[in-house]
């Protein structure tokens, strides 16, 4: 069974310029969540989404940040425009139940 | 609010000694708790979990015993290798009606094991 997968794995971008973030996740899994792990530190949850329905947003940045799960299964994470303290790696995670399962991530550097 | 202290690394260990890595929690309700490990370049495994009291979780010789007394979920291996370098995050969970959970990790330790 293939597991969370994300793309890119590396951006690197200049500040002020707009990121978006791919996410796959496992097939089947209604739950999505998008974490930021910033270096040192462990992944802090962004947003949460049951199916298309975003349930927990209250981290996301929402001024510059974005997200969607259209129909309920790929999801994309926007950033417009990039700052400098956004880099970081992205992580996607899915859930069918109460394991989360993790993507590689990706990693971003904003110049 | 919810949260998770572990003990700051890096942790340095010769091949075949003994491992405990500290973690203590602050929860409102009765969460699950949760010791995620990630590799060099990869994503976050999870490597155990205890979903009430007195439970221990175990895998690839790691354990943890949820102390809901102390609020602690120590990691420990008896003896470690190379292999087991990584950095190990502590974790609790709170589950939501309907599905899905919430999680708050740790700062992460990491782990150097040497010949």
């Amino acid at each position: 069974e293939a597991g969370v997968v994300q793309s890119p794995r590396y951006k690197i971008i200049e500040k002020k310029q707009p990121v978006a973030f791919w996410c796959n996740p496992i097939s089947g899994h209604n739950t999505l969540y998008w974490y930021r792990q910033n270096l040192g530190q462990g992944p802090e949850l962004l947003i949460r989404y049951e199916n298309e329905e975003a349930v927990d947003d209250s981290q996301l940045p929402k001024d510059r940040f974005s997200a969607e799960r259209l129909k309920g299964v790929d999801s994309t994470l926007k950033i417009q425009p990039a700052e400098l303290g956004d880099s970081a790696v992205y992580l996607c995670a899915s859930s069918l139940e109460n394991e989360q399962f993790f993507g590689p991530g990706t990693r971003l550097t904003v110049l | 609010g919810d949260s998770v202290t572990q003990m700051e690394g890096p942790v340095t260990l010769s091949e075949e000694a003994c491992l405990t890595i500290n973690c203590t929690y602050t929860a409102t309700g009765y969460p699950s708790l949760f010791w995620y490990v990630q590799y060099p370049g990869e994503g976050l495994q999870l490597l155990l979990k205890a979903t009430k009291a007195d439970d221990k979780g175990s895998n690839k010789g790691f354990e943890a015993t949820y102390r809901k007394e102390t609020t602690s979920f120590h990691l420990e291996k008896g003896s470690v290798q190379v292999s087991d370098s990584a950095v190990y995050f502590c974790a609790l969970s709170l589950s939501f009606t309907g599905g899905g959970n919430k999680l708050t990790f740790g700062t992460g330790t990491q782990l150097k094991v040497e010949l």
